[in-house]
């Protein structure tokens, strides 16, 4: 059972305009999320988090939403760059702070 | 300071066999955790280990163990191997007990089952 879903696998995008990358979670324990950027060949590096007592976190060209009603998060890169082309893994941790979820994953590909 | 470093790095195998990989920590680091990455399953907490003690496990079968050492150095092993297991087994390493912490990812180590 995914208890954390990206439902893009995929998303294309022109450099300099926005990428949004979605995630959903189902359990409402969940109180602490992250994204973590994937290239080919290498391990997942840590982008962004953001706690559940708030609703945006910013850093750079990359702010995380989240929206605890809709069990919703997403992720904006303000401006898409090439080198962005990655795979992004949403990820969430329980209050329990046992272990991480993670969603499937979406690769993203910016378009010079 | 180096990063997570993983060995090996690709291995081939055959149903039935059994596996051994082996994770570094950054150095200080006291906390490894170990993921399965497959297409579509994205990647799938197996379990992690805190000063030697496994302190929590995903829902895998008990063919995939793991033991961590005095060191923090990671092992994990998973016995008579299925085709299913083939994929990308990464480990990250946090510095302290708290999973919020940044967790800092390994390269992988991928496994073919033939």
């Amino acid at each position: 059972d995914q208890q954390v879903k990206q439902n893009s696998p995929s998303l294309s995008v022109q450099e300099g305009r926005i990428s949004i990358l979605n995630c959903d979670y189902t359990n409402s324990m969940f109180d602490y999320f992250l994204w973590y950027k994937k290239y080919p060949a290498e391990g997942p590096t840590f982008l962004i988090s953001i706690s559940s007592i708030k609703d945006k976190n910013e850093d750079g060209r990359f702010t995380v939403f989240l929206n605890k009603s809709a069990k919703h998060l997403s992720l904006h890169i303000v401006p898409s760059q090439p080198g962005d082309s990655a795979v992004y893994f949403c990820a969430a941790i329980s209050n329990t702070g046992n272990q991480f979820y993670f969603g499937t994953g979406t690769s993203l590909t910016v378009i010079p | 300071k180096a990063g997570v470093t993983q060995t090996p790095r690709y291995l081939i195998k055959t149903r039935g066999q059994q596996v051994t990989l082996s994770c570094s920590p950054i150095s200080g680091h006291r906390s490894v955790s170990w993921y399965q990455q497959t297409p579509g399953q994205g990647l799938q907490f197996l379990f992690e280990y805190f000063s030697e003690t496994q302190r929590n496990k995903g829902n895998f079968p008990g063919r995939f163990s793991g033991r961590q050492f005095s060191n923090s150095r990671s092992e994990m092993n998973v016995s008579t191997l299925e085709l299913g297991d083939s994929a990308l087994y990464l480990c990250a390493s946090t510095q302290g007990a708290n999973l919020q912490e940044t967790q800092y990812f390994g390269p992988g180590t991928r496994l073919l089952v033939l």
